[in-house]
């Protein structure tokens, strides 16, 4: 059981190029997160998925596209990498709503290891 | 939507000594509350959290306390150690709804010093 898996740990880009970061989590999730963290500026969500299938926008969605083609699977696209992405992306999931249900321990989110993006 | 807010940014104590984060949140249907807790170079974890029909919750050495009239929430750590050094993130949500996402602050570091 690797909870969550992030591909891949390190990238840096050129201005322009594209990537793909990949999320994967094997506890059968229903809600998975993609997140930004910047310096002093905290946890920013970028886009979410209540399920297989669905994506929906986040705080911070320019610039950054999303699919869920498979459960376990949440990818994260920068179509034309800007300096401005540089940042360290975590993926998060959790089996449902965290805090819903009589037992909080059911719905906890869960982070990633990260991965630190580099765009010259 | 949500506003979180963490004040100050940085906070420093002596080992031994207690320290009390606090967090305000601006939806006051905002009903669940979360701490995280992150080393420096891993991944965010959760240490605690606590639903809007309780006033305070304990795990060991911390503690999270509610108000929800005044709409702020505070981390309590005592007898602090050297390995509670770590950023500190507060999170509120609204947990009805299938949309129902977290909203984090900026986060506070806590250096506890030997």
């Amino acid at each position: 059981n690797a909870g969550v898996t992030q591909t891949p740990k390190f990238r840096v880009l050129k201005t322009g190029q594209s990537m793909t970061l990949l999320c994967a989590q094997d506890m059968n999730h229903e809600y998975m997160y993609w997140y930004r963290q910047d310096p002093g500026m905290g946890l920013r969500l970028i886009h979410y998925s209540v399920g297989e299938g669905t994506t929906a926008k986040g705080e911070v969605p320019d610039g950054y596209n999303v699919s869920r083609l498979k459960k376990q699977n949440f990818l994260l696209g920068l179509e034309s990498a800007a300096p401005s992405q540089t940042s360290v992306y975590f993926c998060a999931s959790s089996l449902g709503i965290p805090g819903l249900g009589s037992n909080l321990a059911k719905n906890i989110q869960y982070f990633g290891a990260g991965t630190r993006l580099s765009v010259l | 939507g949500e506003n979180v807010e963490q004040h100050p940014s940085t906070l420093s104590v002596q080992e031994g000594d207690s320290a009390v984060i606090k967090c305000t949140y601006s939806d006051s249907a905002s009903n669940y509350f979360p701490w995280y807790k992150q080393e420096l170079g891993k991944r965010p974890q959760l240490i605690i959290d606590i639903r809007s029909n309780v006033g305070e919750k304990k795990d060991q050495r911390i503690a999270v306390t509610l108000n929800k009239t005044a709409k702020h929430f505070s981390l309590h750590i005592t007898e602090t150690q050297p390995e509670d050094s770590a950023v500190y993130f507060c999170a509120a949500s609204n947990r009805t709804g299938a949309n129902s996402k977290l909203t984090f602050g900026k986060g506070i570091t806590l250096s506890v010093r030997p």
